[in-house]
């Protein structure tokens, strides 16, 4: 059984540029939740998706973006960066929408904006 | 909206010393309760959790929490810590009518000193 994997584990990227953040979700699993880590802090919740639909979002503006995959992968898209948004991008699946099934987080991935 | 409170930011103790750490949270209707570890360099991982039944919960690596309802609270406590114990410990909710989504607190980074 596999873990969830996400990539890259860390990238830097110039503010207002665009980037793209990848999770496989672990074997069995079809739902996929997106968390912002900055620095310091607590996860913050960015959206769900579960069967390639949006399902449920945080407090994070529109330039926050996301797909899920017929395999159950999926991306964040985030468009014109900001230095803010500078943190630990963590990715957690869980199968449908039963919490007591509990959630996987991969490792995540370290975005720094300069 | 809910939210998750931990109110100790740092904890430095010694080995064998006893762990208590808190953690509140706002929201009135029925929750899931969660504390998960995350040592340096690793992924979030799941020490315990509580959905029903004993409030008094038991997890990984002689960790246990107690949810008391009255007081919105959920402590997560240890006996005698070890060395391994370092990490940052982040307590999180969910609320069953929101979802799956979770609500996690900023994190007690807990030092275990030699």
């Amino acid at each position: 059984e596999t873990g969830v994997t996400q990539s890259p584990t860390h990238l830097i990227k110039t503010r207002g540029q665009q980037v793209t953040l990848r999770c496989s979700s672990q074997s069995g699993h079809n739902t996929v939740s997106w968390y912002q880590q900055a620095l310091g802090q607590g996860p913050q919740f960015i959206f769900q998706y579960y069967r390639e639909e949006e399902n449920g979002r945080g407090n994070f503006p529109p330039r926050f973006s996301g797909l899920q995959f017929p395999n159950y992968s999926s991306e964040l898209n985030v468009n014109a960066l900001e230095l803010d948004d500078s943190a630990l991008y963590l990715c957690a699946s869980s199968l449908a929408l039963d919490p007591a099934r509990g959630y996987t987080f991969g490792s995540g991935t370290r975005l720094t904006v300069v | 909206a809910q939210s998750v409170s931990q109110h100790n930011h740092h904890v430095i103790l010694s080995e064998a010393a006893s762990l208590e750490l808190g953690c509140n949270y706002s929201y009135g209707g029925t929750v899931n309760l969660f504390w998960y570890v995350q040592y340096p360099g690793q992924h979030l991982q799941l020490l315990l959790k509580y959905f029903s039944g004993d409030p008094l919960v038991k997890g990984i690596k002689g960790f246990e929490a107690e949810f008391i309802k009255s007081k919105f609270s959920f402590n997560l406590r240890k006996p005698s810590v070890q060395w391994s114990d370092t990490a940052e410990y982040f307590c999180a909710v969910n609320a069953r009518a929101a979802g799956n989504k979770l609500t996690f607190g900023g994190g007690t980074r807990v030092l275990v000193k030699p």
